[in-house]
């Protein structure tokens, strides 16, 4: 089966420019999860959809992050504007069950964003 | 809130060569952990997962973890690496009634594998 792709793998912009990160998770997959990895750190977590509805965006780090997950299909990210501390690799996971002990989380290669 | 440490942060061995990478966590109720691996321009795959039961868990690629309650550890092992095995590693843990938005990784171990 087709994996969870992200599209750009790599994108590079100046600090105050808009970037849009996107993911496409698995072919029926309900729930989808962004991760950020700032370098040398954890990665952490973004927020959750199930279909298209936020189930929690808890760990958003400012308004500057607005994710969208249209149809209960793919799934943006947008910066706008972008700062320095915004770079990282923006991981995308998506799932078709919910719940830790029967969920298989299938995740992307990631979008490496640098802002400079 | 849980806290995972990876205390080695770049791991250099030989083929052959057994590897153990140390996972420390911290949290105040039942918890399920993972081991995560990302090999290099792939995506993260998990390796090997426990939940309840044998605290010796068997992963893919002949990597096995062992959780030790009283310790909050949760290692990962494999008798003797090959090159392939060069990749990142990383250690999470998502408490027991939480779902993916709980989780917490560490901070990675970077293994490198030389011939």
């Amino acid at each position: 089966e087709a994996g969870v792709t992200q599209f750009p793998s790599h994108s590079v912009i100046e600090k105050g420019q808009t970037v849009t990160l996107r993911c496409d998770p698995i072919s029926g997959h309900d729930n989808l999860y962004w991760y950020r990895r700032v370098m040398g750190k954890e990665i952490k977590f973004l927020l959750h959809f199930v279909k298209e509805s936020k189930q929690d965006e808890s760990g958003m780090p400012n308004n500057r992050f607005l994710a969208e997950r249209t149809g209960g299909t793919y799934s943006t990210l947008k910066v706008q504007p972008a700062e320095l501390e915004d770079s990282g690799v923006y991981f995308c996971a998506s799932s078709q069950d919910y719940g830790a002990s029967n969920e298989k989380l299938f995740f992307g290669s990631g979008t490496q964003l640098s802002v400079l | 809130a849980q806290s995972v440490s990876q205390h080695n942060h770049h791991v250099i061995l030989s083929e052959a060569a057994s590897l153990e990478l140390g996972c420390n966590y911290s949290y105040g109720g039942t918890v399920n952990l993972f081991w995560y691996v990302q090999y290099p321009g792939q995506h993260l795959q998990l390796l090997l997962k426990y939940f309840s039961g044998d605290p010796l868990v068997k992963g893919i690629k002949g990597f096995e973890a062992e959780f030790i309650k009283s310790k909050f550890s949760f290692n990962l092992r494999k008798p003797s690496v090959q090159w392939s095995d060069t990749a990142e590693y990383f250690c999470a843990v998502i408490p027991s009634s939480g779902g993916y938005q709980k989780v917490t990784f560490g901070t990675g171990t970077k293994l490198q594998v030389i011939p």
